[in-house]
């Protein structure tokens, strides 16, 4: 195992309204990142969080937010649901300083689906 | 935008035959190359990972090539067995910042027996 835990592992959510999804890892895994994968897609990334502060974005609107927390966990929130958010969300964290080349492990995700 | 296309979307083998995927990259700053396999209902578990300064590593029956100058990586399987069945994803790190990743849309392998 990865030692990244993420909950909840389902949600049904409507279209419209806000979600908030979880992850914890291990002690010194101090990097945090977060994508999203489609049915049949790879996963794409959403964006990155090193010591508290985003340094890094993918190609997602501002309704996606995030934040870390100095015990390593994190969050991602979604404001104003669409029916395409519908998606497996990964958290993925490292131990390194949030530098490029660096082993990413993934939690098992969250299944979000929007009605 | 930066862009991994990976091929072939799914590929058929018998146990013992070796399986190849082929990824190409667009972004020529990506320095770091992985492989992710993930089975239905799963994670993605990283297998295997290059950089950019090895042209191959391999690792039991699994190796991973790099052609820096022509922007493309593979993912070799050899004397493959049933349990490689998986959707297999190649990635290279984007150049914006920290460890962010750039996913091909995946590889179906089955491995029949």
């Amino acid at each position: 195992e990865t030692g990244v835990t993420q909950s909840p592992t389902h949600l049904i959510k409507t279209r419209g309204q806000q979600v908030t999804l979880r992850c914890s890892s291990q002690s010194g895994h101090n990097t945090v990142s977060w994508y999203q994968q489609a049915l049949g897609q790879g996963p794409q990334f959403i964006f990155q969080y090193y010591r508290e502060e985003e340094n890094g974005r993918g190609n997602f609107p501002p309704r996606f937010s995030g934040l870390q927390f100095p015990n390593y966990s994190s969050e991602l929130n979604v404001n104003a649901l669409e029916l395409d958010d519908s998606a497996l969300y990964l958290c993925a964290t490292t131990s390194g300083t949030g530098f490029r080349n660096e082993k990413l492990f993934f939690g098992s995700g969250t299944q979000l689906s929007v009605l | 935008g930066e862009n991994v296309e990976q091929h072939p979307s799914t590929l058929s083998v018998q146990e013992g035959d070796s399986a190849v995927i082929k990824c190409t990259y667009s972004d020529s700053a990506s320095n770091y190359f992985p492989w992710y396999k993930q089975e239905l209902g799963k994670r993605p578990q990283l297998i295997i990972d290059i950089r950019s300064n090895v042209g191959e590593k391999k690792d039991q029956r699994i190796a991973v090539t790099l052609n820096k100058t022509a922007k493309h990586f593979s993912l070799h399987i050899t004397e493959t067995q049933p349990e490689d069945s998986a959707v297999y994803f190649c990635a290279a790190n984007l150049n914006q910042a920290g460890t962010a990743l750039i996913f091909g849309k995946g590889t179906t392998l089955s491995v029949s027996s």
